[in-house]
């Protein structure tokens, strides 16, 4: 079945580095894809939509600058988050829809925590 | 905007019981599609359900069911033989049917399986 991954599984950095999150759709190809951020214990909010060839599309309160998001190809979409503070510590998860399918289908997320 | 809520922050049912769990929401769309998530402690998103708006009978998979009621904006989760592995956290999500597929999310429920 469709899968969709993400690397790193979880990343430890120091406050003010930025990190990179992959997610990649691995046997169909997504023209869209988003990004969400859980916090423990809560629901997933959306971040962002990552379009291919395009600029991401932002959910309102969500700092652009803050996290960067780049659809790379048909199959890979990356955030970013730079000068990381312990505040963005988080879980983060991304979703590929296989439109043909009709069907959405999410990465294993990323936990992230900046000391 | 639309929004989508879970009353019931957390349940608990007996090995082999049935529970259910409550979802409304709220939109001015005619045409949507709603979603029951299963959220393990691994945090991987796993589909439960999903119902079409415009299709009366309820969805069913297996031991799980939907009541849908379009016109009180209701879409419950009935877990029938409920199985130690059920317990997660389960979220409601709504998504238009207009060709986006980004998904609001409930804030979720916590379902505990007592053995």
């Amino acid at each position: 079945g469709a899968v969709v991954s993400q690397h790193p599984s979880w990343v430890i950095c120091k406050s003010g580095t930025s990190v990179k999150i992959e997610c990649r759709s691995l046997d169909f190809q997504a023209t869209t894809m988003f990004w969400y951020r859980q916090f423990p214990k809560q629901s997933l909010m959306l971040m962002a939509t990552s379009n291919e060839g395009s600029k991401a599309t932002y959910e309102q309160g969500v700092e652009k600058d803050k996290f960067l998001i780049n659809h790379a190809s048909l199959t890979l979409s990356t955030l970013t988050v730079t000068s990381a503070h312990p505040e963005d510590s988080s879980f983060y998860i991304c979703s590929a829809p296989r439109t043909a399918q009709e069907t959405q289908y999410f990465g294993p997320g990323t936990r992230l925590l900046v000391l | 905007a639309q929004t989508v809520t879970q009353s019931q922050p957390e349940m608990s049912v007996q090995e082999a019981e049935t529970v259910t769990l409550s979802c409304t929401y709220d939109t001015s769309e005619s045409d949507y599609y709603l979603f029951w998530y299963k959220q393990p402690p691994s945090r991987q998103m796993i589909l439960v359900i999903r119902q079409e708006a415009y299709k009366q009978q309820n969805a069913t998979e297996n031991r799980f069911s939907v009541n849908f009621q379009k016109a009180a904006k209701s879409f419950s989760l009935k877990i029938s033989d409920s199985q130690l592995g059920d317990a997660a956290m389960y979220f409601c999500a709504y998504r238009s049917a207009g060709g986006t597929y980004k998904y609001i999310f409930g804030t979720g429920t916590r379902l505990k399986v007592l053995a």
